[in-house]
């Protein structure tokens, strides 16, 4: 299974961005239990979502996870320049777990 | 607070072995799923072995299979990757992270990461 996410994407400071996470073995479901972390330089990567759209208790109310056309989706909202990271998906299938390729976030 | 501390890291030659280790604290060890992550210098994560909290069902990258085995020590509260046969793709940091479930089918994947420990194999 190879699973695809944007490489790039640029939002505007108070803006909203969609992140998606596509697998190649078909649409991505909640069985695939998606789950989505944030890495920042020379940080260990944090939790952010789990089963496509449970939040951890740390996780700030802006970041909300869903399932949108066949795939997983990250949405940020009212984007801050903290915001501005490495984001990667993670799905899970029968005893093997595969993170997407990751998306650089730039906030400018 | 959960911790998790890796330690184990090192230069090593092509063909050369490792065990990496990983302290927990600060929740039942035994009650949860561990795996080991890495990342290559500049690269993306890559899963690459898991374990369930009792140890007896483990689960392996096919980059990994035959050449890392994963172990726990439930009574010490640790986790471990053997490394054999080590190559110059694996270089990476090694990331132990612990997984949740909360049962009706919600996992909570790597919920928790350690900072990871160097393995850099070269000649």
């Amino acid at each position: 299974t190879v699973v695809t996410q944007e490489p790039s994407l640029t939002v505007s400071p108070g803006g909203t961005v969609t992140l998606t996470c596509a697998s190649s073995t078909g649409a991505v479901t909640s069985g695939y239990y998606p789950n989505w972390f944030q890495q920042k330089p020379g940080q260990a990567p944090r939790a952010l979502i789990y089963s496509t759209s449970n939040k951890h208790s740390w996780t700030p109310a802006r970041f909300s996870g869903s399932l949108l056309g066949g795939k997983a989706a990250l949405t940020l909202s009212r984007v801050q320049p903290e915001d501005e990271a490495e984001y990667y998906c993670l799905l899970y299938s029968g005893g093997t777990w595969v993170f997407g390729g990751g998306t650089k976030l730039t906030v400018l | 607070e959960v911790q998790l501390v890796e330690s184990g890291g090192g230069l090593l030659q092509p063909g050369g072995s490792l065990r990496l280790s990983c302290a927990a604290s600060a929740f039942t060890f035994s009650s949860y799923a561990m795996s080991w992550v890495r990342q290559a210098p500049g690269k993306g994560l890559e899963w690459v072995s898991a374990i369930s909290g009792s140890g007896d069902n483990t689960y392996y990258a096919d980059s990994v299979k035959g050449r890392f085995t994963i172990s726990r020590d439930n009574s010490k509260n640790t986790l471990y990757l053997q490394m054999n046969s080590l190559r110059a793709e694996d270089t990476a940091i090694y990331y132990c992270a612990k997984s949740t479930d909360y049962g009706s089918g919600i996992y909570s994947f790597f919920d928790y990461w350690g900072q990871g420990t160097l393995v850099t194999v070269s000649s």
